[in-house]
């Protein structure tokens, strides 16, 4: 059973398009959050949601909406993907921010 | 300052010898430090942490040692082994932003055998 699962792994698109990724967590932990990863392995925060909701947003184009249903779910939806946008997207879970996060197996995102 | 500082970059070990990793971080309000171990087209995985109230920590060959006045801590791997080849993140929580973690830039370290 995997703890925190993403969907899908890869997602290879043109500019323009909208996209969206999935994370669900079977942990019943309270807190979810989105990383992105660059090119050079830089792990930055994007948002973060506890118990449904929004406590953190950094500065994110507001082309990125996360949509949290429940506390096991955080998605994020992407309108007119940019080149600029191609990472790897983590999704991750904790009890709350000082304790240990679970990732998921992450995104890749392609733009072409 | 939302900053953490790692160093170094890359690290190139003989395998049995020992890696130091090294991080500071500038909110003197952080209690959480974690360190996260990212092999090649996998997920960061936690491996140690270590909170405020603690010097330092230690689980088998891996140690992290915590310096709040200096607000600096580091990773030691004892007996490197060429499966601990892989990247290693610091991280340290910023309880003013959100209890947020912030991550340092990461160290490849590479052990040859």
């Amino acid at each position: 059973d995997t703890a925190v699962s993403q969907t899908p792994k890869y997602l290879v698109t043109q500019m323009g398009n909208d996209k969206s990724i999935k994370c669900e967590q079977n942990l019943g932990h309270d807190t979810m959050y989105w990383y992105k990863q660059d090119s050079k392995k830089f792990l930055k925060i994007m948002f973060s949601y506890n118990n449904k909701e929004l406590i953190i947003n950094e500065t994110v184009p507001n082309r990125f909406s996360p949509k949290s249903p429940d506390k096991a779910h955080l998605n994020l939806h992407i309108n007119s993907l940019e080149l600029g946008d191609s990472a790897v997207y983590f999704c991750a879970s904790s009890l709350r921010g000082d304790y240990g996060y679970t990732f998921g197996s992450g995104t890749r995102l392609t733009v072409v | 300052g939302e900053n953490v500082e790692q160093h170094p970059s890359t690290l190139s070990v003989q395998e049995g010898d020992s890696a130091v990793i090294k991080c500071t971080y500038s909110d003197s309000a952080s209690n959480y430090f974690p360190w996260y171990k990212q092999e090649l087209g996998k997920r960061p995985q936690l491996i140690i942490d270590i909170r405020s109230n603690v010097g330092e920590k230690k689980d088998q060959r891996i140690a992290v040692t915590l310096n709040k006045t200096a607000k600096h801590f580091s990773l030691h791997i004892t007996e490197t082994q060429p499966e601990d080849s892989a990247v290693y993140f610091c991280a340290a929580n910023l309880r003013e932003y959100g209890n947020k973690l912030v991550f340092g830039a990461g160290t490849i370290l590479r052990v040859k055998s």
